[in-house]
């Protein structure tokens, strides 16, 4: 149980192009999802929380604009890099609150 | 801000070989601490957690003490397997509400055992 997806696992983009990025509960619901971003040989830091039906809260130096969060409902959260640019490629990685976080196994994208 | 710092790798044992693997954090006011294992190609699972101070977490051999005094959350195992390899997160949720909260995470240790 308890299980998070995240798609598509990987992905490449032109720069310039916006990318949406799927994050999951697949047998849960989900009031709080969270939304991370790792760099090579980086602990992973948190770009925002997305609370069901309201707004996302960035951390700072998050722009909002160009990471947007969508948390339509309690299984589904999604992640849109808005204009891609190279400085975007990394891995994110979102997880999903009832009682504790399980993470999804992560989205490298790629931008050329 | 809060900050964890644990020993980087990659660190390699024997199978059967103690393991520490070190972890020390900052933070203001009384954070939950936690440990998370990462397989390959999966996502982080929670190994295990302590929501305040002297609280020892515990799971599949693996042990973690909350030590205010010492800012640490060293993980333990007093016999590793080859099962074991993966990488290893230290993690801290700013609340002792237990991971409610965005998390801070440590640049991770990979942990290799050989049989």
């Amino acid at each position: 149980g308890a299980v998070v997806s995240q798609h598509p696992s990987w992905v490449i983009c032109k720069s310039g192009t916006s990318v949406k990025i799927e994050c999951r509960s697949l047998d849960f619901q989900a009031t709080t999802m969270f939304w991370y971003r790792q760099f090579p040989k980086q602990s992973l830091m948190l770009m925002a929380t997305s609370n069901e039906g309201s707004k996302a809260t960035y951390e700072q130096g998050v722009e909002k604009d160009k990471f947007l969060i969508n948390h339509a409902s309690l299984t589904l959260s999604t992640l849109t890099v808005t204009s891609a640019h190279p400085e975007d490629s990394s891995f994110y990685i979102c997880s999903a609150y009832p009682h504790e976080q399980f993470f999804g196994p992560g989205t490298r994208l790629t931008v050329l | 801000g809060d900050s964890v710092t644990q020993m980087e790798g990659p660190v390699t044992l024997s199978e059967e070989a103690f393991l520490t693997i070190n972890c020390t954090y900052t933070a203001t006011g009384y954070p939950s601490l936690f440990w998370y294992v990462q397989y390959p190609g999966e996502g982080l699972q929670l190994l295990l957690k302590a929501t305040k101070a002297d609280d020892k977490g515990s799971n599949k051999g693996f042990e973690a003490t909350y030590r205010k005094e010492t800012t640490s959350f060293h993980l333990e195992k007093g016999s590793v397997q080859v099962s074991d390899s993966a990488v290893y997160f230290c993690a801290l949720s700013p609340y002792s509400g237990g991971g409610a909260d965005g998390l801070t995470f440590g640049k991770g240790t990979h942990l290799i055992i050989q049989p």
